[in-house]
């Protein structure tokens, strides 16, 4: 168990919706990342977050936004969302900027 | 832009063989290197890292080597188990452009008892 929570596990739903994904980080840390990760791009650094503010971000969609909360949870949402969007998606945390990351189980979202 | 080629799979091993796995980088600066392993159905767990140059970083019987001047981070194990099959990435982390990790695609390992 790596410490790190995101749900749901799995999320099943249509073309042009929207939906959201939660990360709750290991206890401690203050870094935040998302990626995605699929079949034919493999695994894809989206977006971090450090202590509530963004501090880097990777390949995300305009459609896709996230944010840190003050009690450092965070949250990646989706919208008009796309078959091709359907993928794995990990959240990681670490106790800075330089710490390695841990992972979480990750959210499989399927696009229908 | 850097990145991380990791030799195609998928790896099929007889218990007790010996394992490489090739990783390959091209990063500005000085990287750190991990490797992390996916079980079916879970998250990557970090397995091993090295920060600099000529590092080894172990663990659980896998090791690698922090090659700067072929730039690579190969992983090795002398003595594989059953329970080592699942897929492993290679991934790098350049300070200068930010902690992201920059993944392989990945190697699907599988031993046979």
């Amino acid at each position: 168990d790596s410490g790190v929570t995101q749900t749901p596990k799995h999320l099943i739903t249509a073309t042009g919706q929207r939906v959201t994904l939660r990360c709750s980080p290991r206890s401690g840390d203050l870094s935040v990342y998302w990626y995605q990760q699929s079949l034919d791009q493999g695994l894809q650094f989206l977006i971090q977050y450090y202590n509530g503010e963004e501090r880097a971000k990777g390949n995300i969609l305009e459609r896709f936004s996230a944010q840190q909360f003050p009690d450092l949870h965070s949250e990646l949402n989706l919208s008009s969302l796309e078959l091709g969007d359907s993928a794995l998606y990990f959240c990681a945390s670490s106790r800075g900027v330089v710490e390695p990351q841990h992972f979480g189980d990750g959210t499989r979202l399927s696009i229908l | 832009g850097n990145s991380v080629t990791q030799m195609e799979g998928p790896v099929t091993l007889s218990e007790e063989a010996f394992l490489t796995i090739n990783c390959t980088y091209t990063a500005t600066g000085y990287p750190s290197l991990f490797w992390y392993v996916q079980y079916p159905g879970e998250g990557l767990q970090l397995l091993l890292k090295a920060t600099k140059a000529d590092d080894k970083g172990s663990n659980k019987g896998f090791e690698a080597t922090y090659r700067k001047e072929t730039t690579s981070f190969h992983l090795e194990k002398g003595s594989v188990q059953v329970s080592d099959s699942a897929v492993y990435f290679c991934a790098l982390s350049d300070g200068q452009a930010g902690t992201a990790l920059i993944f392989g695609k990945g190697t699907t390992l599988s031993v046979s008892s």
